[in-house]
């Protein structure tokens, strides 16, 4: 069990630039989540997948926005014409819910985006 | 849905004093609640759950949590604190079944002076 990896760490982009980020969940974990972290606030859902089908969208999520995960495995979260707006924390984190639903989280570094 | 209250953004504790971090939830259905930390540039580390069972919950590095059902609080407590304490600590709720997505409070920042 290696954990939840993301990259890059740090991303710092010009307004109007795409950004991709990667985030590799821990092995067999069937579900993969996406939050975004913005200063002095909690983590606030994006979207996940339950394997590569990808369940629930936030609002959040605008149509800038778009996210896979093919296979099943790894997931990238895609920004598109990036805006000052969208500089946070991306966390990913995955889990393998058990027959009962339940379910724990585990949490990958971050990827810091910094929008100038 | 779901929501969780955490007030008072920072917390200041003496080394060797009580820590004491509140949490009020609010849900539509019976929660999942859950305590991480998150220290300076990285990212949750989780310190306990509650899912069911026993109310009194045991983490890591020493802290524990109460479920209290009548006053929808889960709040985090550790008897004496230490300087590597000194973190941001969020207290997260979910409904469990499908969609697990976590709703967070916004964090208790905790600095520990010596």
């Amino acid at each position: 069990d290696t954990g939840v990896s993301q990259n890059p760490r740090h991303k710092i982009t010009k307004r109007g630039q795409n950004v991709t980020f990667r985030c590799d969940p821990i092995s067999e974990h069937n579900r993969l989540y996406w939050y975004r972290q913005t200063l002095g606030q909690g983590p606030e859902f994006l979207t996940y997948f339950q394997n590569e089908a990808q369940l629930e969208k936030s609002r959040l999520l605008s149509d800038r926005f778009s996210a896979e995960r093919p296979k099943g495995s790894f997931s990238t979260l895609e920004i598109q014409r990036t805006e000052q707006g969208d500089s946070a924390m991306y966390l990913c984190a995955s889990s393998r819910s058990d027959r009962r639903g339940w379910e724990t989280q585990y949490f990958g570094p971050g990827t810091r985006l910094l929008v100038l | 849905a779901q929501s969780v209250t955490q007030l008072g953004s920072h917390v200041s504790v003496s080394e060797g004093a009580l820590v004491l971090l509140r949490c009020n939830y609010s849900s539509s259905v019976p929660p999942y609640l859950f305590w991480y930390v998150q220290y300076p540039n990285q990212g949750l580390q989780l310190l306990l759950k509650y899912t069911t069972g026993a109310t009194l919950v045991k983490g890591i590095n020493g802290f524990e949590a109460e479920f209290k059902k009548s006053e929808t609080s889960f709040h985090l407590t550790k008897p004496s604190a230490h300087m590597s304490d000194a973190a941001e600590y969020f207290c997260a709720v979910t409904a469990g079944g499908g969609n697990n997505r976590l709703a967070f409070g916004k964090g208790n920042q905790v600095v520990v002076i010596p």
